[in-house]
């Protein structure tokens, strides 16, 4: 079946970078994203990767995947407090419509 | 451009009470979907929608859940009747269906609620 998991907190100062983990275990995994939810607010799409990638870069995003180990990880460099929020990754399956299954998040923690 | 809009924000019943959480989606959006996040999880889906026909319910526990889509345009969610485990808030997103496999959802705000 389709599980995906996060660890569940992450701590640093700001200015660090900071990596978030994620591993899922469905191999026809089309894409892979990041969403980032704020307090009080809905998700908000970070970042994406292909299947078929093993990295992107986006400004301070960087994604990295590992398909044979089924990782994938978010990297946030110069990390700030406006970062602190809680991370979802996410997959959608090949033929599912476009459904995504989420972790259940990880907490960023970002101090001054 | 206008974001997913939810009403309302916040909902507190008691048990065996009905709640009904509505949804408008960005415009020109064809697919809409319905998730449940309990606190401390993702969310997961509850019903997805393309125009008014539903793709995909598995995962609605349809002895209590309903959702409809009637224009192909707002939605509505409904319990009846409410269990305490239904606590949550309840996501609605929207995507377009055309784009390529990549469907970006874009999510609202949600409804939080509280079934006591």
């Amino acid at each position: 079946g389709e599980d995906v998991e996060q660890s569940l907190f992450l701590s640093v100062r700001e200015g660090d970078s900071s990596v978030i983990n994620c591993t899922y275990t469905d191999s026809s995994s089309t894409y892979l994203y990041w969403y980032k939810q704020e307090p009080g607010a809905g998700l908000q799409l970070l970042t994406y990767i292909f299947s078929n990638m093993d990295m992107k870069q986006d400004q301070r995003l960087t994604v990295l995947l590992n398909k044979k180990d089924k990782h994938l990880s978010l990297r946030i460099a110069d990390t700030q407090t406006g970062d602190s929020a809680i991370y979802f990754c996410a997959e959608s399956i090949e033929g599912s419509q476009g459904n995504l299954i989420f972790g259940k998040g990880t907490k960023l923690s970002v101090k001054p | 451009e206008a974001g997913v809009a939810q009403s309302p924000r916040y909902k507190i019943i008691e048990k065996r009470q009905s709640v009904a959480f509505w949804c408008n989606p960005i415009s020109g959006h064809a697919t809409l979907y319905w998730y449940q996040q309990i606190l401390g999880q993702g969310p997961k889906l509850l019903i997805q929608f393309q125009n008014n026909g539903v793709v995909d319910d598995s995962q609605l526990p349809k002895d209590r859940f309903s959702a409809e889509r009637l224009k192909g345009v707002d939605s509505t969610l409904k319990i009846q009747p409410a269990k305490l485990e239904d606590s949550a808030v309840y996501l609605c997103a929207s995507s377009l269906i055309a784009g390529g496999p990549l469907r970006e959802q874009f999510f609202g705000p949600g409804t939080r609620l509280t079934v006591l």
